[in-house]
């Protein structure tokens, strides 16, 4: 069956432009997420949504960062003005819901190279 | 604030003997932990989870992994290893307290299993 998808699967952009990176989870998940790995630094959890609770930001770097989800399914993660220290992977992960024993499915993820 | 630590930035191990990747975990509460395995240039798959129950929790691929309270460990384990199980393995720990339901990942363990 169809995973969570996330493209594009490559992005080099240069210092101080915006960028969009899109993920679609897996059909019928209202729980989504967003994390970030860079080299060396193992995992970092971004931010959450869960149906149409407000999303839990807690883990977003800087006000540069921000993401939505529309109509509960499809979610997008922008950096604004990107900074070389945010070239990363950037993994976007779904699960049935925000339950401790549903584990999360993750998408291939986007490789950001900022000049 | 949860934590989790994979003490072994790489394991090595010849095929044919058995594995262990070690995980230790910090938390105020019962801990869901997890474990997922990257491949080069691959999203997170999921391999097993412990929530409640038997201490010994098999997963996928052959792999398995035990959890011990006292201890705070949740070591991945395999039998026999085999050359194709070379990849990143990540440990988490999930609490649920309010809206925290994002996973806490280790820094991960690269295997690495020769002929």
């Amino acid at each position: 069956g169809a995973g969570v998808s996330q493209s594009p699967s490559n992005k080099v952009t240069e210092k101080g432009k915006d960028v969009e990176l899109r993920c679609d989870p897996i059909s019928g998940h209202t729980a989504l997420y967003w994390y970030r790995q860079s080299l060396g630094q193992g995992l970092e959890f971004l931010i959450y949504f869960q149906g149409n609770s407000a999303p839990d930001k807690s883990g977003l770097p800087s006000d540069r960062f921000s993401a939505e989800r529309t109509g509960g399914s499809v979610s997008t993660l922008t950096i604004q003005r990107t900074q070389q220290e945010d070239s990363a992977v950037y993994l976007c992960a779904s699960s049935l819901g925000s339950g401790g024993n549903n584990e999360q499915f993750f998408g291939p993820g986007t490789r950001l190279t900022v000049l | 604030a949860q934590s989790v630590a994979q003490p072994e930035d790489q394991v090595n191990v010849a095929e044919g003997n058995p594995l262990t990747v070690k995980c230790t975990y910090s938390v105020s509460g019962n801990p869901y932990l997890f474990w997922y395995v990257q491949y080069p240039n691959r999203g997170l798959q999921f391999l097993l989870k412990y929530i409640t129950g038997d201490n010994l929790v098999k997963g996928s691929y052959g792999f398995e992994a035990e959890f011990n309270k006292s201890q705070t460990s949740f070591h991945l384990k395999k039998p026999s290893a085999l050359v194709s199980d070379s990849a990143l393995y990540f440990c988490a720990v999930r609490v649920l307290t309010g809206t925290a339901s994002k996973l806490t990942f280790g820094t991960g363990t690269r295997l690495q299993v020769t002929l």
